[in-house]
């Protein structure tokens, strides 16, 4: 089964909407942490934001915000006021054994093309 | 620089040779990566590195595919005799945490095409 798994392979937003993009992830472990990146045309990763499964309230980082809900096991990425510039691919990414020391490697899921319109 | 450093940044070579590439991680960083991303595809995990422990190599998708870290900083990543289907960018990530709720730093990548 795939550990992460991100549903739009593409997304179109018009300039100034809110956008969000699924993720879902499958895991057994009870202490993981979700992260979101961006990799634009230029091919660099950009760490957007984190979120522990035991963080009590929802992660925010400016424009973004993560809608975790826990029992569904999904992790959607929310983007308010959708900028050209947030044109991009956007990955979702799982790390498992947070708290048991055994987490180390991130798995991804395969994506999510956003393209913002005027 | 402040960065993960890789290099090359583009390598083209002929099915049959061996390649290295080479990521210099953020100064510090204890934690080091390297994953492959296919055209168009998501990032596919290869090996991690954390201080003097033994590798976990899970991900090498091959014998011919190795890599070592020297002195805890610079990692080498090997290609053997090169077949079409290693064509992908290589990123390499370092993190200043051993797991955890650290989030990888990456590198620009090495765009690896195999004729």
């Amino acid at each position: 089964a795939q550990k992460i798994t991100q549903t739009q392979p593409g997304m179109f937003v018009q300039e100034k909407e809110a956008v969000t993009l699924d993720c879902t992830y499958d895991t057994s472990d009870p202490s993981y942490g979700l992260f979101w990146y961006k990799q634009p045309s230029s091919g660099e990763m950009i760490f957007l934001i984190y979120q522990g499964s035991y963080d009590q309230q929802n992660a925010t980082e400016g424009r973004y915000s993560l809608n975790f809900q826990k029992a569904r096991k999904s992790a959607n990425l929310v983007i308010s006021a959708s900028q050209l510039g947030d044109s991009a691919m956007y990955f979702c990414a799982m790390r498992e054994g947070i708290l048991t020391g055994g987490g180390n490697k991130l798995t991804f899921g395969t994506g999510t093309q956003l393209k913002v319109e005027l | 620089g402040a960065g993960v450093s890789q290099s090359p940044s583009n390598k083209v070579t002929e099915k049959g040779k061996d390649v290295e590439l080479r990521c210099d991680p953020i100064s510090g960083h204890t934690a080091l990566y390297w994953y492959r991303q296919s055209l168009g595809q998501g990032l596919e995990f290869l090996i991690y590195f954390q201080g003097n422990s033994a590798p976990d190599k899970s991900g090498l998708p091959s014998d011919r595919f190795s890599a070592e870290r020297t002195g805890g900083s610079v990692s080498t990543l090997t290609i053997q005799r090169t077949q079409q289907e290693d064509s992908a960018v290589y990123l390499c990530a370092s993190s200043g945490s051993a797991g955890g709720t650290g989030e990888l730093f990456f590198g620009e990548g090495s765009r690896l095409t195999v004729l």
